[in-house]
């Protein structure tokens, strides 16, 4: 089945420092989100890409989307304290039945912030 | 306007109990799934909807049942709760764009 694969699994930064997770898929996807689990909370959605080689921003937040429509990536500028948590990538992808209702989640990145 | 709302938030159950989880939304959003959250293993879809009356299985769908009754509910239910279940359990609902998660059920299954 689908697999997404998200690197790396932990991050540990001082503040200040840039942070970036990557995340790879074995299959080709019609989109990926991004999503942010604060500890002790509920995955919040903050962005989709669909396009091949998209790049949008969110202030200190850039993603984007491989030219393959395979990988991902989020980066963060000087992070910040208020960026701790844990970062997912969720991929679409078209199933046999032409159905695109399923994401499947890579394991996540924990960014930890040292102030 | 709640969003997606979980009721219970916390529950304990002995090995072969059973318990339904109720994810109620009011954003009149068509799809529904429940994940489930465990350490290292990110979140799992267990089951999912795309319109009342209609469910399918997720990747995780074994030892557990749901039901859309109706377009704003999605139940999940253990019929007989086994160790293995004990986990962090999510809502969610979407209009076909982000998902819309609800605050989680955390289960222990002793």
């Amino acid at each position: 089945g689908q697999q997404v694969m998200q690197i790396p699994q932990y991050q540990h930064v001082q503040e200040g420092e840039d942070f970036t997770t990557y995340c790879n898929s074995s299959t080709t996807l019609s989109n990926i989100q991004w999503y942010k689990q604060r500890p002790g909370g509920h995955p919040v959605f903050l962005i989709q890409l669909v396009k091949s080689g998209e790049v949008k921003k969110q202030k200190r937040l850039t993603f984007q989307f491989g030219e393959a429509k395979k990988n991902s990536s989020l980066h963060i500028t000087a992070t910040q304290t208020t960026d701790v948590g844990t970062y997912f990538c969720a991929g679409r992808k078209w199933d046999s039945g032409g159905s695109n209702y399923k994401l499947t989640f890579g394991k996540g990145t924990l960014l930890t912030v040292n102030p | 306007n709640a969003g997606v709302t979980q009721t219970p938030k916390f529950r304990v159950l002995k090995t072969g109990q059973s318990m339904t989880l109720l994810c109620a939304q009011d954003m009149n959003h068509e799809y529904m799934y429940w994940y489930r959250q465990d350490p290292g293993m990110g979140l799992r879809l267990i089951h999912y909807s795309v319109g009342e009356g209609t469910t399918a299985k997720g990747e995780v769908p074994d030892g557990y049942n749901v039901s859309r009754l109706k377009k704003q509910n999605f139940l999940l239910g253990l019929e007989s709760a086994a160790p293995s279940q004990t986990s962090v359990y999510f809502c969610a609902s979407s209009q076909g764009f982000g998902l819309f998660f609800g605050s989680g059920t955390q289960l222990s299954v002793l």
